[in-house]
């Protein structure tokens, strides 16, 4: 049982450079969220889908975009990196609390 | 925004001591749930304990216990016997209302030999 599964695991871009980051959950949960960690600030929401087909953004939604596949995956596209978006970028899923995390894609842009 | 504070960026203990990891909260609902990660240095997060607002007893797992004062908002973590690999990153958060988690800076705690 992989539970969150993460999509690569490094990453350095350089400015301007676009990727998507990978996420799939077996777990059969309806809730997805994409989440950044970065020194001293936590972990904050980025964008969320509450279940397949919605898409809603989170805290610090600006630079990204989000397209939950199917019920088991949710990407996060970065269309124009740039250095403020180095960061760890965590998934997560739920069916009921507690949220489940997958192992983080840390992300470097230059 | 409704924030989680954790007014300890550092602890230190002694393996096999006792250490207790602050934690605040606002919030105007009713009705909310709390929780307890742990981010070891490979950088996974680790879900240690959950406690409801409207559960009567303090939540524990194994050495981990949620001390919860509803009244004054707080929801401590308390770690008993501490050993070596508890030494990590803790991270307090609150149940949002998309189902999503509302986290505190963390504490980074190191345990001494």
């Amino acid at each position: 049982n992989a539970g969150v599964t993460q999509t690569p695991k490094f990453q350095v871009l350089k400015t301007g450079q676009s990727m998507t980051l990978q996420c799939a959950q077996d777990m059969n949960h309806n809730s997805m969220y994409w989440y950044r960690q970065d020194p001293g600030m936590g972990l904050r929401l980025i964008y969320y889908s509450a279940s397949e087909g919605t898409t809603d953004k989170g805290e610090v939604p600006n630079g990204y975009n989000v397209s939950r596949l199917n019920k088991r995956e949710f990407s996060l596209r970065l269309e124009s990196a740039a250095p403020s978006q180095t960061s760890v970028y965590f998934c997560a899923s739920t069916q009921r609390p507690p949220l489940h995390f997958g192992n983080g894609t840390r992300l470097t842009v230059t | 925004a409704q924030k989680i504070t954790q007014t300890q960026p550092g602890m230190f203990v002694q393996e096999k001591e006792a250490v207790t990891l602050d934690c605040t909260y606002d919030t105007s609902d009713q009705s909310y749930g709390l929780f307890w990660y742990k981010q070891p240095s490979s950088g996974e997060m680790i879900f240690l304990i959950y406690q409801g607002s409207y559960d009567e007893q303090n939540a524990t797992e194994g050495r981990y216990s949620l001390n919860f004062q509803k009244a004054r908002k707080s929801a401590n973590l308390v770690i008993s016997a501490s050993q070596l690999g508890d030494s990590a990153m803790y991270f307090c958060a609150r149940g949002g209302s998309q189902g999503n988690l509302i986290f505190g800076k963390g504490t980074k705690l190191s345990v001494k030999p």
